[in-house]
């Protein structure tokens, strides 16, 4: 089974727009951890944020947000304003306590169009 | 800050040769992994490394690959003999029990 849905494939937006990625997981652990990371066209994995299951306070750096809602288990992504620089390749991950490794979802990519 | 390090950034390689990727992680991480992504695909798990001694591994990760921390401090993956569907990006990743913080990647070809 799939443990971490990203639905959105493609997402194109005009700058300066905002835009949320979504991010559907899946566990039976209650105690997990979750990840954003930005692959940009050179292609390295680049780490924006980690969130513990047992804090459920949204975050926010920046033009950056995320909201964890671990009643739907969602933790999406908004980006406000949108930059071209923000175009790349988004990767949701989640990682669970008795385990080390990190499950990623396919992938949304985003073009933000000047 | 500190990163984590994989050479080459670009290996080209003939089927059925032997590959070692290496990888210097962030020095006081513990847990070490490798990925790939073939290209335009999701990012996959092959390995994590702890305590000196493979921690989990994939399916992918059969008996052609294997992995080693040879001084303390590098990291390398080994692929035996290499086939084309190895093709892909390999990721390098380290962490201390959080976040995983991921090398720029060794794109390898296999022609």
């Amino acid at each position: 089974a799939q443990k971490v849905t990203q639905a959105q494939t493609e997402i194109s937006v005009v700058e300066k727009e905002d835009v949320t990625l979504d991010c559907v997981y899946e566990t039976r652990d209650t105690t997990y951890y979750l990840f954003w990371y930005k692959q940009p066209p050179s292609g390295e994995l680049v780490f924006l944020i980690r969130r513990n299951s047992f804090d459920e306070q949204n975050e926010i750096s920046g033009r950056y947000s995320w909201n964890f809602q671990k009643s739907t288990s969602s933790f999406n992504f908004t980006i406000t304003a949108s930059q071209v620089v923000d175009s790349a390749v988004y990767f949701c991950a989640l990682r669970e306590l008795l385990g080390n490794q990190f499950y990623f979802g396919t992938g949304t990519s985003l073009t933000v169009i000047p | 800050e500190p990163e984590v390090t994989q050479t080459p950034s670009h290996q080209v390689t003939q089927m059925g040769q032997e590959v070692i990727l290496r990888c210097v992680p962030i020095s006081n991480h513990l847990y070490f992994y490798w990925y790939r992504q073939i290209l335009g695909q999701k990012v996959e798990f092959l390995v994590s490394f702890y305590n000196n001694e493979i921690s989990e591994k994939s399916e992918i990760f059969d008996d052609q690959f294997s992995v080693e921390r040879p001084d303390g401090s590098n990291f390398t993956l080994k692929i035996r003999s290499t086939k084309l569907e190895d093709s892909a990006m390999y990721f390098c990743a380290s962490s201390e029990g959080g976040g995983a913080f991921f090398g720029q990647g060794t794109r390898l070809t296999v022609v």
